[in-house]
Order: C-alpha cells, then structure tokens, then sequence
C-alpha cells in the first residue's frame, strides 16, 4: 500500500523567502501525486498534481513540483513567500486514477513572517 | 457558484446522540467523499460513492453510515456518537475520470462529542 510523509509538521519562512515543502512518497507502482492547500476554515484546494510526463509540474500562486523517482520525492517550492501562503499544505499520493488508494499525507502548516 | 455545500458548519453533541452531515454539491459530479481531519494525521476517507445509488468503506468507515440521496446529495450519519467522532468533518467531490481524486471541497462541519 502506497504512504507518503511529509517532512516538518512546521514550517517558517520570511515574506520573500524560498519556499520549499518536502513530501516523499512509497508505492509499489507509478504513482499519482498530488499537493493540497488547506487555508484557515476551509476545505482542501488541488495546487498541483503530477500524473505522467514532465516531472516538473506548474500549479496555482506560483507554486510548483518536481517529481524524482530516484529519491522517491515530490516537493513543494515557492520562489519567493507571499503573506497570503500561510495556510497547511497536504501531500497525497494514488496508484492508480480509480478505487480507494488515495492516501493524505499528515500536512505541513507554513507560515510567513512579515 | 455554490460547489460542494456542507451543512451544518458546528455541532456539538452529547456521546450516544445521532445526527446526519449533509452534503450537496451542484456540479453534476459523479463521484463524492466523505473524511474525517485530526490532527496531525491528515484527512483519512469514511466512506464514498463512485455514482448514484453506490457507496464503498473508505479507511475508517466503523460507526458512520452514508447515504447517496442522488447524483447531487451524500450524507453521513453518526447513529451513536462517541467522543472518538470528535473531528472535522469534510465532504468532497470530483470529475468524471478522476474518479478516485478529491477535487472540491466543501468547507468542513466542525463536530464535538462530548
């Protein structure tokens, strides 16, 4: 069965810093992956996802991800950190595009220091 | 513009109540969730409906049940609280094809057990 953890529960940047949010992956096929945002009371919102093809993959607000299979890897980066990008961050991950093999990581809260 | 609506937003009930979560979403999708969110350990799936009139256990689907109402409708009912149901609760739908990944959520129906 697929995992995925996501280093640091906790994440601190200043406005203007590089954003970087670490998610690994375990599957026993190609995965699907995928990045979450979670802003205060709210729901979940797609950022980005990979499926096949080019491994650098564009999202929403800048955002992207690079899927590298050799370090089984598919972080989040940001160039430059925005006040309005504080908000919980989920990694997930699915074997296939049906079923229920679609697993959340345990999320990363980022927040940005003025 | 509604997208996924989930009612109520806040509840608190006593443990052995029952109540139902209701969710409607109006972007004729076939496909709907519902999960649970605890801290630190991300969002983990109750129970979901890949079309009208079926429904499968997801991770965590013991003391829930669900009801696929209609394409637009899938509730899920607590029959007998237990402060272990103390969660956020999220309903989620998707597009056809995708039919194992989340796409819209609602905003979340904060519930305490007490």
């Amino acid at each position: 069965a697929q995992s995925v953890t996501q280093l640091g529960s906790h994440v601190s940047v200043s406005e203007g810093a590089l954003v970087l949010l670490r998610c690994n992956y375990s599957s026993s096929v190609p995965p699907y992956l995928f990045w979450y945002v979670q802003y205060p009371n709210q729901g979940l919102q797609l950022l980005l996802k990979y499926t096949t093809g080019a491994t650098l993959v564009k999202g929403i607000n800048g955002f992207e991800a690079e899927f590298k299979k050799s370090e089984t890897s598919f972080h989040l980066t940001k160039p430059s950190a925005h006040m309005s990008d504080a908000a919980e961050y989920f990694c997930a991950v699915s074997e296939s595009n049906y079923g229920q093999n679609f697993v959340f990581g345990p999320g990363t809260r980022l927040s940005v220091l003025p | 513009n509604a997208g996924v609506t989930q009612t109520p937003k806040f509840q608190v009930l006593k443990t052995g109540q029952s109540m139902t979560l209701q969710c409607a979403q109006d972007m004729n999708h076939n496909s709907m969730y519902w999960y649970r969110q605890d801290p630190g350990m991300g969002l983990r799936l109750i129970y979901y409906s890949a079309s009208e009139g079926t429904t499968d256990k997801g991770e965590v689907p013991n003391g829930y049940n669900v009801s696929r109402l209609n394409k637009r409708e899938f509730s899920l009912r607590l029959e007998s609280a237990a402060p272990s149901q103390t969660s956020v609760y999220f309903c989620a739908s998707t597009l056809p094809g995708n039919s194992n990944q989340p796409q819209h959520f609602g905003d979340g129906t904060r519930l305490s057990i007490l």
